[in-house]
């Protein structure tokens, strides 16, 4: 089946550092989604992206949908602390109208360095 | 507007019991999914729908039963409960797939499940 790779799996910021984090599949998609989870909350969106090369920003948030369709990557610029959390990639081939299925990455994990 | 309402947030069931999720949604969706969260291993579909009457499985439907009678409801019941299926559960919603860009679901805010 479909399958993204998220990376990284984790990462600790310090306030004010530029974070990003990428997803990459072996399968295209023309859809990529990028969520993020508060602790004990559902995912939120952040980014929607619909065409190969798009690259859409979202206040400090930049994403880009990846011109081979197989992946995308996520920058937060000038990180703060509420910016911790997990980000999920989702990516969907709804091959040319029919029904599909959105397939989330593992997930990347923002931690404040100690 | 509540969009995606969850019910319990929080549930623990001893091996072999069984229970419902609840899951409503007043933003009018077609399409309705069930999510499992398990640490280090993302989101993961068990089952969707894409319209009243109509449900499919997704990718870790064993355990789990859903029924789509109404456009706002989706329960998920788990008719015996394991402690592998201790996980937090979450509910989705979309107007459905297209490339308007229907396709971005929206969460509820989750039910933990704890099977002992």
């Amino acid at each position: 089946g479909q399958q993204l790779n998220q990376s990284p799996q984790s990462m600790f910021i310090q306030k004010g550092e530029d974070v990003s984090m990428n997803c990459t599949s072996s399968s295209i998609f023309n859809t990529w989604l990028w969520y993020k989870q508060d602790p004990g909350e559902g995912p939120v969106l952040l980014i929607a992206l619909y065409k190969a090369g798009e690259l859409t920003s979202n206040g400090r948030l930049t994403a880009q949908f990846g011109i081979t369709r197989k992946d995308s990557f996520l920058n937060i610029s000038a990180s703060i602390p509420s910016d911790v959390g997990i980000y999920f990639c989702a990516g969907l081939n709804d091959y040319g109208g029919s029904q599909g299925n959105l397939i989330f990455g593992k997930g990347t994990k923002l931690s404040v360095k100690p | 507007n509540a969009g995606v309402t969850q019910t319990p947030k929080f549930q623990v069931l001893k091996t072999g019991q069984s229970m419902t999720l609840q899951c409503a949604q007043d933003m009018n969706h077609e399409y309705m999914s069930w999510y499992r969260q398990d640490p280090g291993m993302g989101l993961r579909l068990i089952h969707y729908s894409v319209g009243a009457g109509i449900t499919d499985q997704g990718e870790v439907p064993n355990g789990y039963n859903v029924s789509r009678s109404t456009t706002e409801d989706f329960p998920l019941r788990l008719l015996s409960a394991a402690p592998s299926q201790t996980s937090v559960y979450f509910c989705a919603s979309s107007y459905g797939w297209s490339s308007t860009g229907a396709n971005v679901l929206t969460f509820g805010a989750g039910s933990r499940l704890t099977v002992l």
